[in-house]
């Protein structure tokens, strides 16, 4: 079946560290969105990046559309950007396909 | 702008009983789409709405339905209620039935 794999699934950093998250997924997308979920359960948008690079801040992501895969980087980690990072795509009908997600501890 | 409002944003059940939960889209979008997260899960997709019919449906069992009213607002009923259906309900709203997706805050619910 369809499937959206994530790793990795925990990644404790060091304040100040840089990180890269991967997101795999199994057939072609029409759509592909990176969240930031905070502790209180909020699913905050980072990306809508089906194919190609973006960059926001100390955030950046590509999508390898034709190698079905896209990367999310952080940089300079700071506390509040500790979270669950989920990637979400559409594979052409209505649903997002949430990813396994990747839970980031930023240590102080 | 107002972003994606649900409510309430907590609530507690009993076995057996009925929920509504309720979500207002951002302002000019017509598609509203309802999302089950329970602990340690991604979400799960349960429904969409677009211009008030019902545009797919996650596999979920026929207690769970939902609606969409003229001004694009939405509820998710979910019928005699289970342990099971503990969890933070999520809503999304999009301009287009596949566009980008925005989230509220969600509805936890207890189901003691």
């Amino acid at each position: 079946g369809i499937q959206v794999e994530q790793s990795p699934p925990d990644l404790i950093l060091q304040e100040g560290a840089n990180s890269t998250l991967r997101c795999n997924f199994s057939d072609s997308v029409n759509n592909l969105q990176w969240f930031h979920q905070n502790p209180w359960g909020q699913l905050i948008n980072l990306f809508y990046i089906p194919s190609g690079t973006k960059q926001n801040g100390r955030l950046s992501a590509t999508t390898v559309a034709t190698e079905r895969y896209s990367l999310l980087y952080i940089s300079s980690s700071q506390t509040t950007d500790s979270g669950v990072y989920f990637c979400a795509v559409n594979f052409g009908n209505e649903k997002l396909t949430f990813g396994t997600g990747t839970r980031l501890t930023i240590i102080p | 702008d107002a972003g994606v409002t649900q409510s309430p944003t907590h609530l507690i059940k009993t076995r057996g009983q009925q929920v509504t939960l309720r979500c207002s889209p951002i302002s000019g979008h017509k598609s509203v789409s309802w999302y089950q997260q329970v602990l340690g899960q991604g979400p799960q997709f349960i429904f969409q709405y677009y211009e008030k019919e019902e545009r797919g449906r996650g596999n979920f069992p026929d207690r769970f339905s939902a609606r969409q009213f003229p001004n694009y607002s939405s509820e998710l009923n979910v019928n005699a209620l289970l342990l099971g259906d503990s969890a933070l309900y999520l809503c999304a709203s999009s301009p287009l039935a596949k566009n980008i997706q925005y989230f509220g805050a969600g509805t936890r619910l207890s189901v003691l």
